[in-house]
């Protein structure tokens, strides 16, 4: 299985600030026949499904704030939030879908400082 | 628009079965690869199983394999999971997901429904 880990486990990032968001996964991601990084991130609200935010490592989904950006590639990715708002309080996940099973990183909970 | 509805969540004793469904509407269903994604009780995302579009291939998350059977009616638009056997620690939120095309992310979750495994 490859194994996800993100860090940190928490953080809290004041109204206006960067907020990022690191993923390490225990293999490579990238895919020699698409040449892509099969990862995805996702927010987590309380009370709600997990939405998608970011594909293929730093596509933005359709109508995902301009805000959130994903960048790496291989074993090392990152999600960030240029300029935190108060709806950004959530759970933010990242999985690889490059193999099955499929896992999750543990999640990374972000509030306002 | 794509909806995903989950039915079938309850309380069930451990050692029980019981059997979820996903009523999917918006999308060419029979096009598409299906999953079952679970959350425990303040926990993170766990990845369950997937049924490719034909419900020809199957794949199962170690915790669960020889326990759940994922499956398909293409002919209902609905997507299944038989849960045999449960513990405690299959108590969770099990969402359904659709993929957004063969071997990529998942693209649309439903609300979810809630399984608990409890005497």
């Amino acid at each position: 299985d490859i194994v996800m880990t993100q860090s940190p486990d928490s953080l809290a990032v004041s109204l206006g600030e960067r907020a990022t968001i690191n993923c390490k996964s225990g293999q490579s991601l990238l895919k020699n026949s698409n040449n892509k990084n099969h990862l995805a991130w996702f927010q987590q609200k309380p009370g709600q499904p997990p939405k998608l935010l970011i594909y293929w490592a730093s596509t933005r989904d359709s109508g995902v704030p301009d805000r959130f950006s994903g960048s790496g590639s291989g074993t090392d990715f990152t999600l960030s939030i240029s300029s935190l708002q108060a709806e950004d309080v959530a759970v933010y996940y990242c999985q690889q879908y490059y193999d099955v099973p499929r896992t999750f990183g543990q999640g990374t909970k972000v509030e306002i400082k | 628009q794509v909806q995903l509805v989950e039915s079938g969540g309850g309380v069930v004793q451990p050692g029980r079965s019981l059997r979820l469904s996903c009523a999917a509407s918006g999308f060419t269903f029979t096009d598409y690869a299906m999953h079952w994604v679970r959350q425990a009780p303040g926990k993170g995302l766990q990845w369950v199983a997937v049924v490719s579009n034909d419900d020809t291939r199957k794949y199962y998350a170690p915790s669960v394999w020889g326990r759940f059977t994922i499956s398909r009616d293409n002919s209902k638009n609905t997507l299944y999971l038989q849960m045999n056997s449960l513990t405690d620690e299959d108590t969770a939120v099990y969402y359904c997901v659709k993929e957004k095309e063969h071997g990529s992310y998942h693209d649309y979750w439903g609300q979810g429904t809630l399984v608990t495994v409890s005497s």
